[in-house]
């Protein structure tokens, strides 16, 4: 079956520091791995990552998937109280169009 | 439209009552989704149409969930005899093509069941 799971499940900092995010999965016949973020209600598309080693980066936000080892971790430098959100990974695997996601890690950021 | 619209944004209803939620995807946007997303859970999957065509029902929960894309753009995910285990956040997404990019989401109908 399916699995996906995430690190930390929670986590609080402090305005400025540096959080990594991880996302393990065991998923048959991988193609793709999503990041989201979840504010409120609608997860927001953050990274789809289909290759080994390549990082992905948008402002603050990088990503980077290792498909030997079967994880993906998310970073987020110098981070702001608007970053606070549940972030999701979803692997998307080979025939197949559904998402299968973590269950999310909660991220506060303290000013 | 801008963005995935879903309605209402919450729903109460009794035990054993029907009901139906509504999502508006973007326009022109070939797949639909429908996730479940239970409180400290992620989303999971229930249905995906493509056009009018549902390809995957896999994660339907029992018969008593029902989806529909009849002219392959408004979709109807509805729930008979709702049950407390029903109890969650309805999120549909679409997207342009199959599988080639992330999905747009809609902000979620809440469901109570009590």
């Amino acid at each position: 079956e399916d699995k996906v799971v995430q690190s930390p499940l929670s986590l609080v900092v402090h305005e400025g520091d540096t959080v990594t995010l991880n996302c393990s999965y065991e998923v048959t016949n991988f193609r793709s791995l999503l990041w989201y973020k979840q504010e409120k209600k609608a997860p927001t598309f953050l990274f789809m990552l289909t290759s080994s080693g390549i990082e992905k980066k948008s402002g603050r936000l990088s990503s980077i998937l290792d498909k030997k080892e079967l994880f993906s971790i998310l970073n987020i430098t110098a981070t702001q109280t608007g970053d606070s959100a549940i972030y999701l990974c979803a692997p998307r695997f080979q025939g197949a169009q559904k998402l299968v996601f973590g269950q999310g890690t909660r991220l506060t950021i303290n000013p | 439209g801008a963005g995935v619209s879903q309605s209402p944004r919450y729903k109460v209803a009794k035990r054993g009552q029907d009901v139906a939620l509504r999502c508006d995807p973007i326009s022109g946007h070939v797949s639909l989704f429908w996730y479940q997303q239970a409180l400290g859970q992620g989303p999971e999957f229930l249905t995906y149409f493509q056009n009018e065509a549902q390809l995957d029902k896999s994660g339907l929960p029992s018969d008593r969930f029902f989806a529909e894309r009849p002219e392959g753009s408004v979709s109807t995910l509805k729930i008979q005899r709702t049950q407390q285990e029903d109890s969650a956040v309805y999120l549909c997404a679409s997207s342009p093509r199959t599988g080639l990019e992330g999905y747009t989401f809609g902000s979620g109908t809440r469901l109570t069941v009590v």
